[in-house]
């Protein structure tokens, strides 16, 4: 079956360092990928996406590359800010049915 | 746009009550989902539906009901709560146009214990 694989938290960076998180996935086909980011209190909101292998996904100073010959799709940022603390979900769907399969999630926590 | 609305925010429950948790989205989306996140799990799908009238299971069904009258409302029933639900719970939802789907948009979630 479908699985995501992310990196264990808790993350601890200071303000502008360099952000990786790993996410790996087990699919069949060819799914889409996602990253969902949760901030404190509040639901997951889509941060990013890719929907074919090469294509990289960005937005806030994320980005992420869909990599089929490694089966990743890591995110990065070159400098995370206060405001970038927050739980972050890497997900995939196969495109065969409705539901989005997540992984555990990472915890990033960045102090001034 | 009011987005996706959960109600309550916060509910403790004993065992064997049963309980609605509802859900109302202002987006004209056809699919809504509800999912639970426990700790070290991720979020794991309970129910979902394409449309009024339509619903079907997802990962973790047990012990939950839906049902879909309006396109706006998707409330989730608890039969007779169980401490193994104690969990937050998150309602989303998402237009099924191409290329739309995967933008879900997610409520602020409901915290149940049920001691």
């Amino acid at each position: 079956g479908n699985s995501v694989t992310q990196m264990e938290g808790p993350v601890t960076l200071s303000e502008e360092a360099f952000l990786t998180i790993n996410c790996t996935y087990t699919a069949t086909g060819y799914p889409s990928l996602f990253w969902y980011v949760q901030y404190p209190g509040e639901g997951l909101q889509l941060l990013l996406k890719a929907t074919k292998a090469d294509d990289k996904g960005s937005n806030k100073g994320f980005e992420a590359t869909y990599r089929k010959e490694t089966t990743s799709f890591h995110l990065e940022k070159g400098s995370v800010q206060v405001s970038d603390s927050a739980v972050y979900f890497c997900a995939l769907s196969d495109g065969s049915g409705y539901a989005l399969n997540f992984g555990k999630g990472t915890s990033l926590l960045v102090t001034p | 746009n009011a987005g996706v609305t959960q109600t309550p925010k916060f509910q403790v429950l004993k065992t064997g009550q049963s309980m609605t948790l509802q859900c109302a989205q202002d987006m004209n989306h056809e699919y809504m989902s509800w999912y639970r996140q426990d700790p070290g799990m991720g979020l794991r799908l309970i129910h979902y539906s394409v449309g009024a009238g339509i619903t079907d299971q997802g990962e973790v069904p047990n012990g939950y009901n839906v049902s879909r009258s309006t396109t706006e409302d998707f409330p989730l029933r608890l039969l007779s709560a169980a401490p193994s639900q104690t969990s937050v719970y998150f309602c989303a939802s998402s237009s099924l146009l191409a290329g739309d789907f995967h933008e879900q948009y997610f409520g602020p979630g409901t915290r149940l214990t049920v001691t």
